[in-house]
């Protein structure tokens, strides 16, 4: 089984960084991914790590330590924009299926 | 080059009635996976198809839901008999076959209420 755990929500300011925690227990793992999720909207994809370390993206960064269990996603120089729930998931070893974390609503104030 | 298509964006049925939601994979995508989103929650994993196959149902309510995804046309979630705990956005997303590289693309989901 997979058991996946992010905070509920966050509040950042605008210009400011923010880290959102994820930390997992699975019994396969293939890849860890974060998504954006807009009130009323699809999930977009942001960030794959399969590889120990930190993947740089523009503003967005994503770290993984396999041998923790323990992901994080870095957001810089926050804009009103990033108001928005960021989605933790865990790919499995049989292929492309993700299973998701409840999701961070992070808010960020002026 | 469309990406995921799911159709209805919006759906409002009866409790009692039948619910069909339908979702066009991207080109060349032959494996598709449909996803359920309760308000302020996460997105629950529900079944893992490929055309014509079942894969992994493990999500599906054992009962009312069912799901295919024929030769020819969309993937199909039919939910029968809709309560109000269904009330939902479903989304579909797909990949490529054995693709373990790109990650998954979803569709805009469809939001059902029942009423």
């Amino acid at each position: 089984g997979q058991n996946i755990d992010q905070p509920t929500e966050m509040t950042a300011t605008e210009g400011a960084i923010v880290q959102i925690n994820c930390t997992y227990q699975t019994s396969g793992f293939n890849g860890l991914f974060w998504y954006q999720q807009h009130a009323g909207e699809a999930p977009t994809f942001l960030s794959y790590n399969v590889l120990d370390g930190l993947e740089e993206k523009g503003r967005f960064s994503s770290f993984l330590s396999r041998s923790k269990g323990y992901s994080y996603l870095l957001l810089k120089e926050l804009q009103m924009k990033d108001s928005a729930s960021y989605l933790c998931a865990v790919r499995d070893n049989a292929g492309n299926m993700l299973t998701f974390g409840g999701g961070t609503r992070l808010m960020v104030k002026p | 080059n469309a990406g995921v298509m799911q159709n209805p964006r919006h759906l409002v049925r009866r409790r009692g009635q039948e619910a069909r939601l339908r979702c066009s994979p991207m080109k060349g995508h032959s494996h598709v996976y449909w996803y359920r989103q309760l308000p302020e929650e996460g997105l629950k994993f529900m079944v893992y198809l490929q055309k014509e196959n079942i894969i992994d149902e493990s999500g599906m309510p054992k009962e009312r839901f069912s799901a295919e995804f024929p030769k020819e046309g969309p993937s199909i979630l039919r939910i029968q008999q809709v309560v109000r705990g269904d009330s939902a956005a479903y989304f579909c997303a797909s990949s490529p076959p054995r693709s373990t590289g790109p990650p998954l693309h979803f569709g805009n989901g469809t939001r059902l209420t029942v009423t």
